[in-house]
């Protein structure tokens, strides 16, 4: 079946735009986190939903960074005046409901995202 | 709080050669673990899992065992292949609904 998408695969942007990312979870998954992967920093989390609700928001690494979740499907994750440190690979994950003890993500191909 | 550390790489290896990645980890309570493998070009794959203290997880040939006594979870492989050449992430989470926490990624380069 389909797996977790992102769009778009690639985004260039200047300094002080705002960007929205998309991520489209696999069909039946609640819960749905976003992820950074940059280089000096390695992957970090930034948000969790389960359903349309953010429950922890403790890795949004400041207020220009926000997400939304539709539907208890569709995410976007919008940065507002990027800079230039916010230039990574945004990676999307999500988790099918009912998971034990264990929580199994299945991530997306991710957004490259370059401030320049 | 919760983390996790891994050898640094990049690690290079000759085919056939034995891999061993380290990992180990800081946890309260009982986390899974996890090796996630990220491909040239590719997303985060789970390569596999070990849910509670002495659980080995496998796949393609890797292995991994929950070591709660020395809080590890080396990945190893006996003969590793050209098409291992990727990146290896090792992380744990304190359950569902937690957020993933990652090592830095080990680099793994396969020559023939």
């Amino acid at each position: 079946g389909a797996g977790v998408s992102q769009s778009p695969s690639n985004k260039v942007t200047e300094k002080g735009k705002d960007v929205e990312l998309r991520c489209d979870p696999i069909s039946g998954h609640t819960a749905l986190y976003w992820y950074r992967q940059s280089l000096g920093q390695g992957l970090e989390f930034l948000i969790y939903f389960q359903g349309n609700s953010a429950p922890d928001k403790s890795g949004l690494p400041s207020d220009r960074f926000s997400a939304e979740r539709t539907g208890g499907s569709v995410s976007t994750l919008t940065i507002q005046r990027t800079q230039q440190e916010d230039s990574a690979v945004y990676l999307c994950a999500s988790s099918p409901p009912g998971v034990p003890s264990y929580n199994e993500q299945f991530f997306g191909p991710g957004t490259r995202l370059t401030v320049l | 709080g919760n983390s996790v550390t891994q050898m640094e790489g990049p690690v290079t290896l000759s085919e056939e050669a034995f891999l061993t990645i380290n990992c180990t980890y800081t946890a309260t309570g009982y986390p899974s673990l996890f090796w996630y493998v990220q491909y040239p070009g590719e997303g985060l794959q789970l390569l596999l899992k070990a849910t509670k203290a002495d659980d080995k997880g496998s796949n393609k040939g890797f292995e991994a065992t929950y070591r709660k006594e020395t809080t590890s979870f080396h990945l190893e492989k006996g003969s590793v292949q050209v098409s291992d050449s990727a990146v290896y992430f090792c992380a744990l989470t304190g359950g569902a609904g937690t957020a993933l926490i990652f090592g830095k990624g080990t680099t793994l380069s396969v020559s023939s």
